[in-house]
Order: C-alpha cells, then structure tokens, then sequence
C-alpha cells in the first residue's frame, strides 16, 4: 500500500520567513502532485514533478522532487498572509499506473501571521 | 470550457435517507474519480469510472455506497441510508486520458448528515 506522509501538519509562521513543508512517500512513484486547499474551497494545482532532480517554482512557492529518497519539498520564500491555507502532496500509484487516482499525504495547515 | 461542476456544493440529508451527488466532467474528459475528504484529513479514493464502466472502486464502503457514470450525464455518486460518519466533503476529479497528468478537481460537495 502506497502510504505519503507530509511534515509538519500544522504550521505557524511569520510573514518574511522561510519555510519548508516535506513530502515522503513509501514506493517509487511516476508522478508527485502539490495542491493547495482554501477553507471550504476545492483544491487547486500548484505543481506536477514528473521526474528525479525536477524543480518548478511558481511566485514564493518552489517545488523539488528527489525519487531516490522518495522525497518531495514545497518550499516558502519570504511568506506572505495570502499563502496561509492547507497544501497537499499526492502521488499516483505506480502499480496500478495511476488508474486508482492519487494517494493523498494529510496536509499541511500554514498559517503565517503579520 | 466550464471547468468540472459538481452540485449539489451543500446537501443536507436525515440519517436513513438517500444522498445523490452529481459530477460533470470537464468536456472531452471520460475519466471521473471520487474521493471523500473528512475534517482535517487528506482526501482519500473511493472509485475510478470511465463512461459506463467502473474501473476501480476499492476505495468503495462495501455497504450502501454505489457510483456510475452513464453514457448521457453526470456521474452519480449515491449513498443509501446514510449515517452520521457519511458527513464529509465528496470531490470527484477528472481526466482526459489516463497517462495524463493533468487531474481537475470539482469544487467538492459538501453532505451533512444530522
């Protein structure tokens, strides 16, 4: 069973800080999704890694994936109170080649205050 | 293109009764998922259909929990005689074709089961 585990769960931080939020899954993947969830709101595509050594970064938001350390991070520049939401990893399931949909990590709550 | 419509966004159900929840997919998309989100949880899979055929529903409660996706019209998920613990946020997610990874989310409906 494929299993993604994020940390932290749930974060505070300060507008102008640095953060990382850390993506692990257990089996080799073709895919790694980050998506972001306003309360109440459905979950929006930020990034899609398709392969070792892939970077995309998007405004204050830069995504890496690492296969070998089966291994993702989102990373936060500088935040700003507008980023404050829950982000969500997710990969497809190799062996059944994406047909059950994607394995979803339980997110990240981000708080980032003024 | 409307993008992938879901409705009802709130549906308020007494236990033992019927709920019926709607996906349209995005056009040109015949790929749909459902997938159930519990408070401050990620979302997990329920069942993967293409047009008439369900291709997986492991994800599935075995009792009471069905889904379709008919050859004219939305795909339905249904929930029979529905429980407390049904109360959730149901997305269904659609894709143009399997291997790709471009994956749209409807903006979810909301069941309450009072």
């Amino acid at each position: 069973e494929l299993k993604v585990e994020q940390n932290p769960l749930f974060l505070s931080m300060q507008e102008g800080k640095n953060y990382t939020i850390y993506c692990n899954y257990s089996t080799t993947s073709d895919r790694l999704y980050w998506y972001r969830q306003d309360p109440g709101k459905s979950l929006e595509s930020l990034f899609v890694l398709l392969s070792n050594g892939a970077v995309k970064q998007e405004g204050r938001l830069m995504a890496s994936l690492d296969t070998k350390a089966r291994l993702s991070t989102l990373h936060i520049t500088a935040a700003v109170h507008d980023l404050s939401a829950t982000y969500f990893c997710a990969v497809d399931n190799p062996l059944r080649g994406g047909a059950d949909g994607l394995t979803f990590g339980k997110g990240t709550h981000l708080i980032i205050q003024p | 293109n409307a993008g992938v419509m879901q409705n009802p966004r709130h549906l308020v159900r007494r236990r033992g009764q019927e709920a019926r929840l709607r996906c349209s997919p995005m056009k040109g998309h015949s790929h749909v998922y459902w997938y159930r989100q519990l408070p401050e949880e990620g979302l997990k899979f329920m069942v993967y259909l293409q047009k008439e055929n369900i291709i997986d529903e492991s994800g599935m409660p075995k009792e009471r929990f069905s889904a379709e996706f008919p050859k004219e019209g939305p795909s339905i998920l249904r929930i029979q005689q529905v429980v407390r613990g049904d109360s959730a946020a149901y997305f269904c997610a659609t894709r143009d074709t399997l291997t790709n990874e471009k994956l749209f989310f409807g903006s979810g409906t909301q069941l309450s089961v009072l």
